[in-house]
């Protein structure tokens, strides 16, 4: 049980577009969702938490115009990189945790987004 | 106060042996201490967790041990194969408003078995 996916696995998109991540909690209720940004060698980097049906609550330094995030079910959560730059380039992971077992965060696969 | 010191950067053990990797926190709100393993390209996999009112805790060849009054926590690797091999990570949570928890991570451990 817990198993968090995530679409898709690597993505390349240009500069200037946007680009959609899913992550969707397969077998059970995602209370609260997480969006990590990984460079590479290096640790995970908490972009923001978001519960159903409220707005992401955002770290400090994180854009919130630049990286929407939508929590609509109790099963999905989206994170949209608006306006990509290269900058933008890394690895995406979304972890949730589920109602009675919040400290426990089970995370996707992560997602490789390339902005050319 | 919410950095999660973690150490060694890397790690080299021979099939067999015994991994340890530590890690030491500050704050003391902290309440939930997990241990993560990831491999190249993966999401992290929840491998144990321990919170403070006990000292130890083991899942087959995975201990974690855990010094309250030192702020520290460690994990054990018994009989390391060359399939541990991966980056780990340690980990600290505390609860937050809302009802959530947050997650703090250590900077990582790459951790090589030698055949």
């Amino acid at each position: 049980g817990a198993v968090v996916s995530q679409h898709p696995s690597w993505v390349i998109c240009k500069s200037g577009t946007s680009v959609k991540i899913e992550c969707r909690s397969l077998d059970f209720q995602a209370t609260t969702m997480f969006w990590y940004r990984q460079f590479p060698k290096q640790s995970l980097m908490l972009m923001a938490t978001s519960n159903e049906g409220s707005k992401a609550t955002y770290e400090q330094g994180v854009e919130k115009d630049k990286f929407l995030i939508n929590h609509a079910s109790l099963t999905l959560s989206t994170l949209t990189v608006t306006s990509a730059h290269p900058e933008d380039s890394s690895f995406y992971i979304c972890s949730a945790s589920r109602s009675g077992r919040i400290h426990e965060q089970y995370f996707g696969p992560g997602t490789r987004l390339t902005v050319t | 106060q919410q950095q999660v010191k973690q150490s060694p950067q890397s790690l080299i053990v021979q099939k067999g042996g015994i991994s340890i990797i530590n890690c030491a926190y500050e704050n003391t709100a902290f309440d939930y201490f997990p241990w993560y393993q990831q491999f190249p390209g993966k999401g992290p996999a929840l491998l144990i967790a321990i919170r403070p009112d006990v000292s130890e805790k083991k899942e087959g060849r995975f201990t974690i041990s855990f010094n309250k009054s030192a702020k520290q926590f460690s994990l054990h690797i018994m009989d390391s194969q060359p399939g541990d091999s991966a980056t780990y990570f340690c980990a600290a949570s505390k609860a937050i408003q809302g009802g959530s928890e947050k997650l703090v991570f250590g900077k990582g451990t790459k951790l090589t078995v030698n055949p």
